[in-house]
């Protein structure tokens, strides 16, 4: 595809689920990134991959949340034992070069919601 | 710690009026970038200053960067309704975790 498309736009899901969002990064992009982003803030950055590692998770928020890029290409977000705090729209981007160097090309989010 | 700050939070302006916002940054700089949200989609690029640029023009777009203040502007000519939208900055200083957004400047263009 032209952009980095994530599925699903919207999940609901109740607390204690477990859910996977998915991104698909423009091809091409080696450099792919998460982030959470809740209503009136910007976005929060959660971790970052170059190729399949991932580079830097710092800003992951607890050990619940985990992501692989197993292939340097799509990448998948997974949320253990998910709480209603987790509630945010995840955006992933992706770009050409590493960080420092250039733009990030996001996508539209998917919007989780924890009831 | 957040890598770029924008002010004003809101700013409210007539359809044909100039649009000023500022952000500011913490710490040394490779690049300075300016990203517009529109209401629930995701973010989209729209200029990249580098560290040794002062000013750059692109279209309707002039951005401003003074490194000794550590600081940026983003003006928008002739603003549309179309404009309405949250504008974040980000400073690129070479690291992921520095790739960190504030809570921008939420523009609101009056018909």
């Amino acid at each position: 595809g032209a952009g980095v498309s994530q599925t699903p736009s919207n999940k609901v899901t109740e607390k204690g689920k477990y859910v996977e969002l998915r991104c698909d990064p423009i091809s091409g992009h080696t450099a792919l990134y998460w982030y959470r982003q809740s209503l009136g803030q910007g976005p929060e950055f959660l971790i970052y991959f170059q190729g399949t590692g991932a580079a830097d998770d710092s800003g992951l928020p607890n050990d619940r949340f985990f992501a692989v890029r197993p292939e340097g290409s799509v990448s998948t977000l997974k949320i253990q034992r998910t709480e209603r705090g987790d509630s945010a729209v995840y955006l992933c981007a992706s770009s050409p070069r590493a960080p420092g160097t250039g733009e990030l090309f996001f996508g539209e989010g998917s919007r989780l919601t924890v009831l | 710690s957040q890598q770029g700050e924008e002010d004003p939070q809101a700013l409210s302006i007539q359809e044909g009026e100039n649009a000023t916002m500022n952000c500011s940054y913490k710490t040394s700089i490779n690049n300075l970038q300016w990203y517009r949200q529109n209401s629930g989609r995701g973010l989209v690029h729209l200029i990249l200053i580098r560290s040794n640029e002062r000013e750059k023009h692109s279209g309707r777009l002039r951005v401003t960067l003074d490194t000794s203040k550590k600081s940026s502007s983003l003006l928008i000519t002739a603003s549309r309704a179309a404009d309405t939208a949250s504008y974040f900055c980000v400073n690129e200083a070479g690291s992921a975790r520095q790739l960190t957004f504030g809570s921008g400047t939420q523009l609101t263009v009056l018909p």
